[in-house]
């Protein structure tokens, strides 16, 4: 079993619409979550970090971190075609930092 | 500021042949990290240097594989006698230190392709 699963979609969405997306994880050491934007042939590019449980919101992007349920989820408001991308989750263990573990991504396209 | 770089953008080599992939981190991090990101997957986390010296390279899959960073600086990824399946998007992160809060900022990778 993967430490951290997520849906790989794809996910197609009507421009304008509220977008889900989520990961679960296995290890409960993890106490540092991430979610990064990732365009076709670019690097990974930060969009949200959260620690321990609760919910952060930034712009459009909330992130929401549901400890008790291994369950973490990104929210997109307004989406738009500029937001197609493929979305990762990613966490790390609060005492061994170092070491990023992440979902496979999610590929969202979102129509004009 | 310039952010992190790596080169070259592609590298297409033979099955057997050995390879170098360099990484240039932001000015000032301390902490460089390597990623390999196959097709449709996450990046899986190779090494991590802090300063010149590996503090974890838990996840070089074998040892074709291997990394420096001399200066503390610039980092090279080495892949001996390479294989098919070696063939992924190997990505830089950099760093300011290695604290638990610290971002790591990606590089556009480099595309590696073995024939």
């Amino acid at each position: 079993q993967k430490e951290v699963e997520q849906d790989p979609g794809p996910l197609s969405v009507p421009e304008g619409a509220i977008v889900s997306l989520n990961c679960t994880y296995s290890n409960s050491a993890f106490q540092y979550f991430m979610w990064y934007r990732q365009y076709s042939r670019k690097g990974p590019e930060l969009l949200m970090y959260t620690y321990s449980s609760g919910n952060k919101e930034d712009g459009r992007f909330t992130a929401q971190v549901d400890k008790s349920s291994k369950y973490i989820s990104l929210f997109i408001r307004d989406s738009q075609p500029s937001d197609s991308a493929t979305y990762l989750c990613a966490m790390r263990h609060m005492n061994t930092g170092n070491q990023f573990y992440f979902g496979t991504g999610t590929s969202l396209t979102v129509i004009p | 500021g310039a952010g992190v770089s790596q080169t070259p953008s592609n590298k297409v080599t033979e099955k057997g042949k050995y390879v170098e992939l360099r990484c240039d981190p932001i000015s000032g991090h301390t902490a460089l990290y390597w990623y390999r990101q196959s097709l449709g997957q996450g990046p899986e986390f190779l090494i991590y240097f802090q300063g010149t010296g590996a503090a974890d390279d838990s996840g070089l899959p074998n040892d074709r594989f291997f990394a420096v960073r001399p200066e503390g600086s610039v980092s090279t990824l080495k892949i001996q006698r390479t294989e098919r399946g070696d063939s992924a998007v190997y990505l830089c992160a950099s760093s300011l230190s290695a604290g638990s809060t610290d971002t790591q900022y990606f590089g556009p990778g480099t595309r590696l392709t073995v024939l």
